[in-house]
């Protein structure tokens, strides 16, 4: 069954590193997303991605973030001048299409912010 | 303000014993309701997903019940398992121009014990 990938599993980098988070949505999905759960906290929309132009955001996603699809399968987070709390879990996610459909959410990245 | 309000925040059962977890929304325009498993330090999994027009969507041993005029859903589990053991997750999406958009409550932790 196709599935959404992350890499790296984990990433610990020092305040004021800049860190791309790497993704590989399932290959025939049109909208990508990211999320992030801080640690014991909810579940956070950041950004949807599609047709190469942010869709939406949400107030976290400043302009600290920025995402990209270089090629036709990865889709990055790029968190410019990393903060402590930055440290999260970052979700990407991906759906075929938006409304009442699925969105499939991969393994996810812990970022540790030191 | 989108909430999404989930409770009770934990909840522990025996194995074979069914439990029903609830979850309130204030989210405009509603577009649909989703109910996530996720395991600790895993992404998401969907189990069910329910537009305005559905006021129950089963997935094997899970039923979801939506009640669209007083914003309510509750997630029902039959004849609990052990592996049923991780966080409930009520996300609910906004429609119109922010139907990517995903709100998520803040979870049910289950734990199923033998």
């Amino acid at each position: 069954e196709p599935e959404v990938t992350q890499t790296p599993s984990h990433q610990v980098t020092q305040m004021g590193q800049e860190v791309i988070l790497r993704c590989v949505p399932i290959s025939n999905h049109l909208y990508f997303y990211w999320y992030r759960q801080i640690l014991g906290q909810k579940v956070e929309f950041l950004v949807s991605f599609y047709n190469n132009e942010i869709s939406e955001k949400s107030e976290i996603f400043d302009d600290q973030f920025s995402v990209e699809r270089p090629d036709g399968s990865n889709f990055t987070l790029k968190i410019r001048s990393t903060k402590l709390e930055d440290s999260a879990m970052y979700f990407c996610a991906s759906s075929y299409r938006v409304g009442p459909y699925e969105q499939y959410f991969g393994p996810g990245t812990r970022l540790t912010v030191t | 303000k989108n909430q999404v309000e989930q409770s009770p925040q934990s909840l522990i059962i025996l194995e074979g014993k069914n439990c029903t977890l609830q979850c309130n929304y204030t989210v405009s325009p509603f577009s649909n309701l989703r109910w996530y498993k996720q395991d600790t330090g895993r992404g998401p999994v969907s189990l069910t997903i329910m537009t305005f027009s559905e006021n129950t969507k089963s997935n094997g041993r899970y039923t979801a019940t939506l009640d669209a005029d007083t914003k309510q859903s509750s997630l029902h589990i039959t004849a609990s398992q052990l592996s049923d053991s991780a966080s409930y997750i009520c996300v609910v999406s906004a429609g119109g121009n922010a139907g990517n958009m995903l709100t998520f409550g803040g979870g049910t932790r289950l734990m199923v014990k033998p």
